[in-house]
């Protein structure tokens, strides 16, 4: 059965932490992730998308890695601030796109 | 560019109504489809198009129609509405990054919130 989880399920920090979400899927035989942020009662934003021959994608202060041999990607965010607040979902692509059930990030002043 | 746009946004229905919600783009992008977000369960796909003309059925099609008449629109249709149906749907539209099937970056819609009493 495909599988996506992400831990933590939620997660209430300080601004100006450095923080790191993880994602693990059960499908290796994937042609690219990608993470997405979705704030309250809105739609998905693409922040990052690794392709299978990737090892990372930056953007600003978020870092994605993948390691498809083991099927985990994280996102590590840089110096946190309350504008990150949202939920976060990662979601692999086969031949269409399995979705984790996010991560909901919490960044207090 | 608009991107993907959904309409409407909100939409409340009785049981057994039908309707439409409609889901277009303008980046000329072949692959389209829909997915339903419930809490706790992520995001599952309804229906997805790979071009005008061509349509499948995804994980969870029962009570759906789509149709792809032209690239830019892919309709969803709910037959019967039941309070089942009560979710956050949710229309993305595909870029192909390489050759080949499959290796696509996704555009998503802002979305329709449909209650079904």
């Amino acid at each position: 059965k495909q599988e996506v989880t992400q831990i933590p399920a939620a997660l209430s920090v300080p601004e100006g932490e450095n923080l790191v979400l993880n994602c693990s899927f059960t499908d290796s035989a994937i042609y690219n992730l990608q993470w997405f942020r979705q704030d309250p009662g809105k739609g998905l934003t693409s922040l990052l998308l690794i392709q299978s021959s990737q090892r990372e994608q930056t953007s600003g202060r978020l870092n994605a890695s993948l390691d498809k041999s083991s099927g985990r990607s994280t996102l590590y965010i840089a110096a946190s601030q309350p504008g990150d607040s949202a939920t976060y979902l990662c979601a692999y692509n086969t031949d269409k796109l399995i979705f984790g059930t996010g991560t909901r990030l919490q960044v207090f002043p | 560019n608009a991107g993907v746009t959904q309409t409407p946004k909100f939409q409340v229905l009785k049981t057994g109504q039908s309707m439409t919600l409609q889901c277009a783009q303008d980046m000329n992008h072949e692959y389209m489809s829909w997915y339903r977000q419930d809490p706790g369960m992520g995001l599952r796909l309804i229906h997805y198009s790979v071009g005008a003309g061509i349509t499948d059925q995804g994980e969870v099609p029962n009570g759906y129609n789509v149709s792809r008449s032209t690239t830019e629109d892919f309709p969803l249709r709910l037959l019967s509405a039941a309070p089942s149906q009560t979710s956050v749907y949710f229309c993305a539209s595909s870029y192909s990054i390489s050759r080949g099937a499959g290796n696509y970056g996704y555009t998503f819609g802002s979305g329709t919130r449909l209650t079904v009493v």
